[in-house]
């Protein structure tokens, strides 16, 4: 099985940056997601890294360090709207079904 | 854009009563999930079908069932609803599969079930 944590609450301010962390343990790894879910919506692609390094796209960026089973979501600029619960979830072990963790919900404040 | 539909957004049933969630998605994809979400436990995978007519259980697929009949359409069927199946359940979509795939899946709007 796949083991991924997740904070499960963060705080921080408009305009602010904020990094949200996954760690997995897995053997086999091929591909890591983020999802933005906002309240009583659907989730929503954010990003996929499956070599090491960062991924920019806008204010959103996404980080991959295999060889740790880390990942890091970068959000930058932060706005209101940003307040929702971020997916990482994971990939591995011959399976092109990723495992999800239980999301870290984050409340961006004035 | 990719659509992906649930029949309904809030449905309320009895303990013992037969329940079907219905999944629609309109752009071709091979593959389709069922998942349940549950506060504190994420994300968890019911069911899945990599074709028409093709399923596989998931992580948690005691006491539901489904069917994929036709390639847009994937049904969750509860045989007997019971109250711990009170839950928010999705339904995704994704291309297809295969090795050097990214593809990544796009989501219903779900159906939040409670089973009094």
């Amino acid at each position: 099985g796949q083991n991924i944590d997740q904070p499960t609450e963060m705080t921080a301010t408009e305009g602010a940056i904020v990094q949200i962390n996954c760690t997995y343990q897995t053997s086999g790894f091929n591909g890591l997601f983020w999802y933005q879910q906002h309240a009583g919506e659907a989730p929503t692609f954010l990003s996929y890294n499956v070599l090491d390094g960062l991924e920019e796209k806008g204010r959103f960026s996404s980080f991959l360090s295999r060889s740790k089973g880390y990942s890091y979501l970068l959000l930058k600029e932060l706005q209101m709207k940003d307040s929702a619960s971020y997916l990482c979830a994971v990939r591995a072990g011959g399976s092109y079904i990723p495992t999800f963790g239980r999301g870290t919900s984050l409340i961006v404040h004035p | 854009d990719v659509k992906v539909t649930q029949s309904s957004r809030y449905l309320v049933k009895r303990t013992g009563e037969k329940v079907f969630l219905e999944c629609v998605q309109d752009m071709d994809h091979e593959n389709m999930f069922w998942y349940r979400q549950d506060p504190g436990l994420g994300l968890r995978l019911i069911y899945f079908s990599y074709d028409v007519k093709m399923k596989e259980k998931g992580d948690i697929p005691e006491g539901y069932s489904v069917s994929r009949e036709k390639k847009e359409r994937f049904s969750l069927i509860l045989e007997s609803a019971s109250t711990n199946q009170t839950s928010m359940y999705l339904c995704a979509s994704r291309l297809s599969t295969g090795a050097a795939n990214n593809k990544e899946q796009f989501f219903g709007p779900g159906t939040r079930l409670t089973v009094l």
